[in-house]
């Protein structure tokens, strides 16, 4: 098991401009979440996806959207790119247990996309 | 709202130096509270979470609530130990699952 993908490694991009960002979970996880990480600073939660939709977000503009696909991969979508998106995007993910509906309380990290915007 | 405080940028330690690297936190309700690692040019995996009241890698965490404080700890620090550290915490059941995290400590230990 790889563990959680995620691509493209690096990304340059323009003021303005949309990119797309793609992670695959862990083998046996359903749940995706998504984080930036500034320079400097700890992640901070973008949001979370789950059953194909999002479950919760965190104080990011609607700039910042996803997309969860049926077989539990993600994609996160940033339009009209400022400099401030410049930062390391992580991709975790973990599973709900079964009989219980409980989400596990481990995230498992990708080695996250780094986006530089110019 | 949720917060995490991680006081210390950086710390430096001799081997075999005890060694703390403090968190605290502001929460509304009972969290859960973790410590993440991350080595140079790995992934940032779990080092260990308040609820499993386990050691690894002989580090150790305990959750005051008294003064809302996860302080990781270690009696002898080994080289092998130098990386970022990042604690964490998110909401317990429901639906509040996201991590929020502090903002790092970088430790190097020192031969």
């Amino acid at each position: 098991d790889a563990g959680v993908t995620q691509s493209p490694t690096h990304l340059i991009k323009t003021r303005g401009q949309q990119v797309t960002l793609r992670c695959s979970p862990k083998s046996g996880h359903d749940t995706v979440s998504w984080y930036q990480q500034a320079l400097g600073q700890g992640p901070q939660f973008i949001f979370q996806y789950y059953e194909e939709e999002e479950r919760q977000r965190g104080n990011f503009p609607d700039r910042f959207s996803g997309h969860q696909f049926p077989n539990y991969s993600s994609e996160l979508n940033v339009n009209a790119l400022l400099l401030g998106d410049s930062a390391l995007y992580l991709c975790a993910s973990s599973f709900i247990m079964r009989g219980t509906g409980r989400r596990t309380d481990t995230q498992y990290f990708g080695p996250g996309t780094r986006l530089t915007v110019l | 709202a949720q917060r995490v405080t991680q006081p210390e940028k950086l710390l430096s330690v001799f081997k075999g130096a005890p060694v703390e690297l403090k968190c605290n936190y502001s929460y509304s309700g009972s969290p859960e509270l973790f410590w993440y690692v991350q080595y140079s040019r790995q992934r940032l995996q779990l080092l260990l979470r308040h609820i499993s009241r386990e050691s690894i890698k002989g580090f150790t965490a305990d959750l005051n609530k008294g003064e809302t404080s996860f302080h990781l700890k270690k009696p002898f620090a080994q080289e092998e130990d130098s990386a970022m550290y990042y604690c964490a915490l998110s909401g317990r059941g429901g639906s509040n699952y996201k991590l929020t995290f502090g903002k790092g400590t970088l430790l190097t230990v020192n031969p």
